[in-house]
């Protein structure tokens, strides 16, 4: 089992619907959670962190967290083109771990016009 | 602050061949970490330094690989007797011990070609 599962997609969504893109983990000791956003042949750039069961919103953007369920997500409202992009979910779980980011495999989104 | 910069951007080296890359952190974080991403997967970890400790090191890093990062500031990650399968983007990440609770924010990646 893959410590961090994404589903790869693609995703496809009509410009100005909802996004939504899921991440299970598998080690309970996390503790930090990040999506970040990676454009092709670019480097990752984080656009959520959440650390907190619950929802956390930024602009068009919400993290979902739900320890329990070793599960989170992040939603996109009012999807643009400029969206289309890999999705890469990281886990940090804390402790001696240093910090170091585990990742999915990423879930590849495309907003259609 | 201009934000993590890896040098150079693009590699490609011959097999057998000796490669070293650089990274410079943003200028007050103070822990670095060095991750390899290959086509349609997430990046792996490879090593990390707090400051000019390199406290750990994932067993993808095989004894061809090695890192450092002398005073504290950037690093350089050598790969020895390059493979083919050593081809890949390598992504240089910093973050602070901060209240950002270890954000890591990325370079743009050193991508290697291995023929």
């Amino acid at each position: 089992q893959k410590e961090v599962e994404q589903n790869s997609g693609p995703l496809s969504v009509p410009e100005g619907a909802i996004a939504s893109l899921n991440c299970t983990y598998s080690d309970r000791v996390s503790q930090s959670f990040f999506w970040y956003r990676q454009y092709s042949g670019k480097s990752p750039e984080l656009i959520m962190s959440i650390y907190s069961n619950g929802d956390k919103e930024d602009g068009r953007f919400t993290a979902q967290l739900n320890k329990a369920s070793q599960y989170v997500s992040l939603l996109i409202r009012d999807s643009q083109p400029s969206d289309s992009a890999t999705y890469l979910c990281a886990v940090n779980a804390g402790g001696t771990s240093y910090g170091k980011l585990t990742f999915g495999q990423g879930t590849i989104l495309t907003v259609h016009p | 602050d201009t934000g993590v910069s890896q040098d150079p951007r693009h590699k490609i080296t011959k097999r057998g061949q000796n490669v070293t890359f650089r990274c410079d952190p943003i200028s007050e974080h103070n822990r670095l970490y060095w991750y390899r991403q290959t086509l349609g997967q997430g990046p792996e970890f490879l090593t990390y330094f707090q400051n000019e400790a390199q406290l750990e090191k994932s067993r993808l890093l095989s004894d061809r690989f090695s890192a450092e990062r002398p005073k504290g500031s950037f690093s350089t990650l050598e790969i020895q007797r390059t493979e083919q399968g050593d081809s890949a983007m390598y992504l240089c990440a910093s973050s602070s011990d901060g209240a950002t609770k270890n954000i890591q924010y990325f370079g743009a990646g050193t991508r290697l070609s291995v023929l």
